[in-house]
């Protein structure tokens, strides 16, 4: 199993610029999650999906959109890129409410 | 609203030193609690995950203790190594499908 996959893992945007961050998890989780990292600082949760179809809001959801249309996938979009985007961004699965496995991240800078 | 809180936020010990790291919460209502260990610009790594009903957990080197009604959780690590330095993060899951992060311990463990 490869687990929680994410590309790119690094990507430099110019503010207004859109890009869509890829997440994969080949564990037949049904539930997965995107939180950024901020220099210094825990996580926070951006958006969070319990099923194909079903997505909703998390604590810092502004800026950003997601889609869920298989189990596996589950893609990040920024549309209109802001330096307060700059961050690192994990993907995670799990089953249920129960242990949360993450991906590697993608390092997004945007100037 | 969930907060958690980490202490100490950063610690240094000489190699082989029991160590005690801190997180408390403050909405004791929670699905489970789950440690991570995160190396310089690496994603998470999930190190223990406790159940609300479950008092402590073990692998290894390392025990993790949740004490509910009084909101904290500590994760014991015997007989540090080196290789054990890294920061530590401590996440709450209170609503069943979304982790709250503590802001970290950063661990340096010296040969």
């Amino acid at each position: 199993n490869a687990g929680v996959t994410q590309t790119p893992k690094f990507r430099i945007l110019k503010i207004g610029q859109s890009m869509t961050l890829q997440c994969a998890q080949d564990m037949n989780h049904n539930y997965m999650y995107w939180y950024r990292q901020d220099p210094g600082m825990g996580l926070k949760l951006i958006y969070y999906s319990v099923g194909a179809g079903i997505t909703d809001k998390g604590e810092v959801p502004n800026g950003y959109n997601v889609s869920r249309s298989t189990t596996e996938d589950f893609p990040l979009r920024l549309e209109l890129a802001a330096p307060s985007q700059t961050s690192v961004y994990f993907c995670a699965s799990s089953y249920g409410s129960n242990e949360q496995f993450f991906g590697p991240g993608t390092r997004l800078t945007v100037l | 609203k969930q907060e958690v809180t980490q202490i100490p936020a950063a610690l240094s010990v000489p190699e082989g030193e029991n160590l005690v790291l801190n997180c408390s919460f403050t909405d004791s209502a929670i699905y489970n609690l789950q440690w991570f260990r995160q190396d310089p610009g690496k994603g998470l790594t999930s190190l223990l995950l406790i159940q609300s009903s479950q008092r402590e957990q073990t692998s290894g080197r390392l025990n993790a203790s949740l004490d509910k009604s009084s909101g904290r959780s500590t994760l014991y690590i015997a007989a540090s190594q080196p290789g054990d330095s890294a920061t530590y993060l401590c996440a709450v899951n209170h609503a069943g499908n979304m982790l709250t992060f503590g802001g970290g311990t950063r661990l340096m463990v010296k040969p």
